[in-house]
């Protein structure tokens, strides 16, 4: 049940552009996207909800393949401050508590 | 607000011991859950929540006791410390918008090992 991400790991130069992968073998309701520094607790970035929607937030932004079951997180212009761990979770039903996540995939931006 | 509040920050238990961490979040959050995150392993829901009275298991709530008697708190108790137990425990929250959950707010997380 656990969604399948990729890569694992990414390293990037500033200013280059990434895209994370996020894959369900089961029907999705709901994607969450989430990004946690090292020793930190992971930061909630944005929810896409079923109906296909894509959706922004500064340089970084998602989309939700309904029919595929998948999500894709863009990262456009990277900055060193998206250096990080990124988690997709993914949720059943709408109301559902239970809440599942990927395995992370690492993103390194050097100057 | 305080957001939600974890602690201890840092425990180190003796296998077989019992402890229980506490989570507390002041945001009037019906959705709480506890994950474990392990390295190379993600996050693994443990027990979660979707309301005060109502709780249920994750993938890995073996060893693991959760109750939910008031919306602000939701403690986690490891019955008998095992060293597989040894880990980074993160309580988070989240609100219903639009017949919806929302994204977590997650706590600081407490480092647990167990010796």
């Amino acid at each position: 049940q656990q969604p399948v991400q990729s890569p694992q790991a990414v390293i990037l130069r500033e200013g280059e552009d990434a895209v994370i992968n996020c894959s369900s073998s089961k029907a999705l309701y709901s994607v969450h996207w989430y990004r946690q520094k090292h020793g930190e607790a992971p930061v909630f970035l944005m929810i896409l909800l079923k109906g296909g929607e894509q959706k922004g937030h500064e340089k970084i932004s998602a989309s939700f393949n309904e029919k595929k079951q998948q999500s894709s997180l863009y990262l456009t212009a990277s900055q060193l401050s998206y250096s990080g761990t990124y988690f997709c979770g993914t949720g059943y039903s709408s109301n559902t508590g239970k809440l599942i996540f990927g395995q992370g995939t690492t993103l390194q931006v050097k100057p | 607000n305080a957001g939600v509040t974890q602690t201890p920050k840092f425990q180190v238990l003796k296998t077989g011991q019992s402890m229980t961490l506490q989570c507390a979040q002041d945001m009037n959050h019906e959705y709480m859950s506890w994950y474990r995150q392990d390295p190379g392993m993600g996050l693994r829901l443990i027990h979660y929540s979707v309301g005060a009275g109502i709780t249920d298991q994750g993938e890995v709530p073996n060893g693991y006791n959760v109750s939910r008697s008031t919306t602000e708190d939701f403690p986690l108790r490891l019955l008998s410390a095992a060293p597989s137990q040894t880990s980074v425990y993160f309580c988070a929250s989240s609100y219903s918008l639009g017949g919806t959950r929302r994204g977590y707010t997650f706590g600081s997380g407490t480092r647990l090992t167990v010796v």
